[in-house]
């Protein structure tokens, strides 16, 4: 079954301060891996995409990992600012399809 | 640029009572669109997609229906609501199928009583 887990579920940090979020999937066959930022309320907003061959990806203080072999990615905040406070999705599409698996987020909360 | 757009943003609706949510993109042509529903903390659920006018396939059985009228107009309906409908509803849109990227829409949320 095609499935995406991440963790922690949610995760309280001080601003300044980094932090790792995790994500482990068992899509088969993988295209590519993708991760949102979904602020409350609002529509998710892709961070970065990432296909099998794609080792990292950095989109400023936000730099995501993917390792296709033990399937697992990883998205790395640095310097986190108040504004970072949403949730973070980790989706898996599998090869030739747009359906997409979602992941049920990591909640992130920075507080100063 | 191509925006997408959803209305309304906040529904209180009785259970039994319709449902009509509208969602529009500009600035694109044929593209895919999707309808997904995010239940409390849950992932994203794809409810509906739509390759082209007309053309809807459902991913869950449930008592909503999807229509495109126009091509880039995607609508979420319900002739009753249940208490489990409660959710925010989000509609996405992509390129043709080798798109790897969706955009998604502001959303809706919807309770019902």
């Amino acid at each position: 079954k095609n499935q995406v887990e991440q963790s922690p579920q949610s995760l309280i940090i001080l601003e300044g301060k980094n932090c790792t979020l995790q994500c482990n999937y068992t899509v088969s066959p993988f295209s590519n891996l993708r991760w949102y930022k979904q602020d409350t309320g609002r529509g998710p907003v892709s961070l970065t995409i990432m296909t099998f061959s794609e080792n990292t990806k950095s989109n400023g203080r936000y730099t995501a990992t993917l390792d296709a072999d033990t399937k697992q990615s990883s998205l790395h905040i640095t310097a986190s600012q108040l504004s970072d406070s949403a949730s973070y999705i980790c989706v898996v599409s599998g090869y030739n399809t747009d359906k997409l698996i979602f992941g049920t987020g990591t909640r992130l909360q920075v507080f100063p | 640029s191509q925006t997408i757009h959803q209305w309304p943003a906040t529904l209180v609706q009785p259970v039994g009572s319709p449902l009509s949510l509208e969602c529009t993109v500009e600035g694109t042509s044929n593209p895919n669109l999707y309808w997904y529903r995010q239940a409390a903390g849950r992932g994203l659920q794809l409810l509906f997609y739509s390759v082209g006018i007309g053309q809807i396939s459902s991913e869950v059985p449930q008592n909503l229906s999807a229509s495109r009228p126009q091509d880039r107009q995607f609508i979420l309906s319900s002739k009753k609501l249940l208490l489990s409908d409660s959710g925010f509803y989000l509609c996405a849109w992509s390129e043709t199928w080798t798109s790897y990227e969706q955009y998604f829409g502001p959303g809706t949320r919807l309770t019902v009583t």
